[in-house]
C-alpha cells in the first residue's frame, strides 16, 4: 500500500530562521508527492509536487521541497520562516494502485513560527 | 478563475438524519474527490468522479454515496448520520487523471 508517514507533530522555528517538515513515503513504483498546508477553519492550500525530474521542487509561497529516492523521504522547507506560516502542513501521495485520483495523506505536521 | 466553492459551510444535524453535500470544480475540471478530515483518522479518501462516473471509492460504508453531474458540480450524501459522521468534508477538483487537485474550504458537519 502507498503511504506517507510525518514523523513530528509540531516544528518550533523562530521567525526568519530556516524550517523543515519531514516526510517520508512508502509506494511502490514511481512516487507522485505532495505538500497541502491547512489554516484554521480553511481548506487545504497545494503547496507544491513532486512527478518527476529535478530533486529540488520549488512552490508556493517560498517553500521548496527535496526529493531523496534513497532515502524515500520529501522534506519541505523555506530558507526564512514567518510567523504567518504557522499552519497544518500535509504531505501526500498518489495512491497509483487505486488509480486516478486517490490521495493518501500523512497525520500532519503543525508548524510554529514564534515572532 | 473561481476556486472550489462548497456549500453550506457549516451544517448541523441529528443521528439518523441525512445531509447532501455541493461542490462546484474550478471551470473546466472533470475531476472531483471528496474526503473526511477527523481528528482521529485524519484525511480519508471517500470517492472520486469523472464525466458524470465514479471512479475510485474509499473505505466507507454504503451510508456515503455521491454523484456528479453534466456540469461537474458534484453532491455526496450520508444517509442515516451518526456521530461518528461529524467532520470536516472536503471537495478538490482536478482537470484530468495526473494533475494537481485544489481544495474547496469544505462543510464542516456536526451530528447531535
Amino acid at each position: 500500500a502507498q503511504s506517507v508517514a510525518q514523523p513530528e507533530d509540531q516544528v518550533n522555528v523562530a521567525e526568519g530562521n530556516p524550517l523543515t517538515v519531514k516526510c517520508t513515503y512508502s509506494v511502490s513504483g514511481n512516487p507522485y508527492l505532495f505538500w497541502y498546508v491547512q489554516y484554521p477553519n480553511r481548506g487545504l492550500q497545494f503547496l507544491l509536487k513532486y512527478i518527476t525530474g529535478d530533486n529540488l521542487v520549488k512552490g508556493s509561497y517560498g517553500f521548496e521541497a527535496e526529493f531523496n529516492k534513497s532515502q524515500t523521504s520529501f522534506h519541505l522547507k523555506k530558507p526564512s520562516a514567518l510567523v504567518s506560516d504557522s499552519a497544518l502542513y500535509f504531505c501526500a501521495v498518489r495512491d497509483r494502485t487505486a488509480g486516478f485520483q486517490k490521495l493518501v495523506f500523512g497525520t500532519g505536521t503543525r508548524l510554529l513560527v514564534s515572532p | 478563475k473561481a476556486g472550489v466553492t462548497q456549500t453550506p459551510r457549516y451544517l448541523i444535524k441529528t443521528r439518523g438524519q441525512q445531509v447532501t453535500l455541493s461542490c462546484s470544480p474550478i471551470s473546466g475540471h472533470r475531476s472531483v474527490s471528496w474526503y473526511q478530515q477527523t481528528p482521529g483518522q485524519g484525511l480519508q479518501f471517500l470517492f472520486e468522479y469523472f464525466s458524470e462516473t465514479q471512479r475510485n471509492k474509499g473505505n466507507f460504508p454504503g451510508r456515503f454515496s455521491g454523484r456528479q453531474f453534466s456540469n461537474s458540480r458534484s453532491e455526496m450524501n450520508v444517509s442515516t448520520l451518526e456521530l461518528g459522521d461529524s467532520a470536516l468534508y472536503l471537495c478538490a477538483s482536478s482537470p484530468g487523471e495526473v494533475e494537481t487537485q485544489y481544495f474547496g474550504p469544505g462543510t464542516r458537519l456536526l451530528v447531535l
